[in-house]
């Protein structure tokens, strides 16, 4: 079955205690994005990759990193989570180019106290 | 930057009638729109794409109309169930020198039996 597979799906940390969200892809997708999700202000795109070792930020990468050695892999890294990185976060992969349409993992619901 | 707006928050409409969600934009040129789909809980699932040379799409009982001019794509779902009830994201992509996809706050549907 085709899918984004996110995990954890539930996270609860504390300040600064670094984390490591895994999203893995099996569509052989060259682009994949991570998004935050927040009531009010919509999907709001974090990082991006083109493709392996190619990456940028998106709107609001401010206290995240990511990496992308593999293509099916996409890991989101939050060196020194604070209680504002609170949110819904999603994985997505598409084709490269063309018309970008998203497929999404379940999401990673994180709680940073 | 890009302003994407999608009309009122929540929407509640009887089993039965039309609904029709709007998105606007605004400071962005895009090559093509797209709908999604996202239960509470879950990530989006995307419905339809329309081009920016195309007028209308259609899809089983879902329409969508994209009007380059007025900046505002129309989003329909006819016959509407309590199975539509769901938040319904529009997305706008493609402008030259872009690499992604940006997203509206969503609006909220609620079909009554």
């Amino acid at each position: 079955e085709a899918q984004v597979t996110q995990n954890p799906r539930y996270l609860i940390t504390v300040t600064g205690k670094k984390l490591t969200v895994t999203c893995s892809q099996n569509m052989n997708h060259e682009y994949m994005s991570w998004y935050r999700q927040d009531p009010g202000l919509g999907l709001r795109q974090i990082y991006y990759s083109m493709n392996v070792e190619v990456t940028d930020k998106g709107d609001v990468p401010e206290g995240y990193k990511v990496s992308r050695k593999e293509k099916r892999n996409f890991p989101l890294i939050l060196e020194s989570p604070s209680p504002n990185q609170t949110s819904l976060y999603f994985c997505a992969s598409s084709l490269a180019g063309g018309l970008k349409t998203q497929y999404f993992g379940p999401g990673t619901r994180l709680l940073v106290l | 930057s890009q302003k994407i707006e999608q009309n009122s928050e929540a929407l509640n409409i009887q089993e039965g009638k039309t609904a029709t969600l709007t998105c606007n934009y605004t400071n962005y040129s895009p090559a093509y729109l797209q709908w999604y789909r996202q239960d509470p809980g879950r990530g989006p699932v995307f419905l339809l794409l329309i081009r920016e040379n195309e007028k209308e799409k259609r899809k089983e009982r879902l329409k969508v109309t994209f009007d380059t001019t007025l900046k505002q794509s129309l989003f329909h779902i006819t016959a509407s169930q309590p199975a539509d009830s769901a938040t319904y994201l529009c997305a706008l992509g493609g402008q030259t020198g872009a690499n992604n996809l940006f997203f509206g706050t969503g609006t909220r549907l609620t079909v009554i039996p």
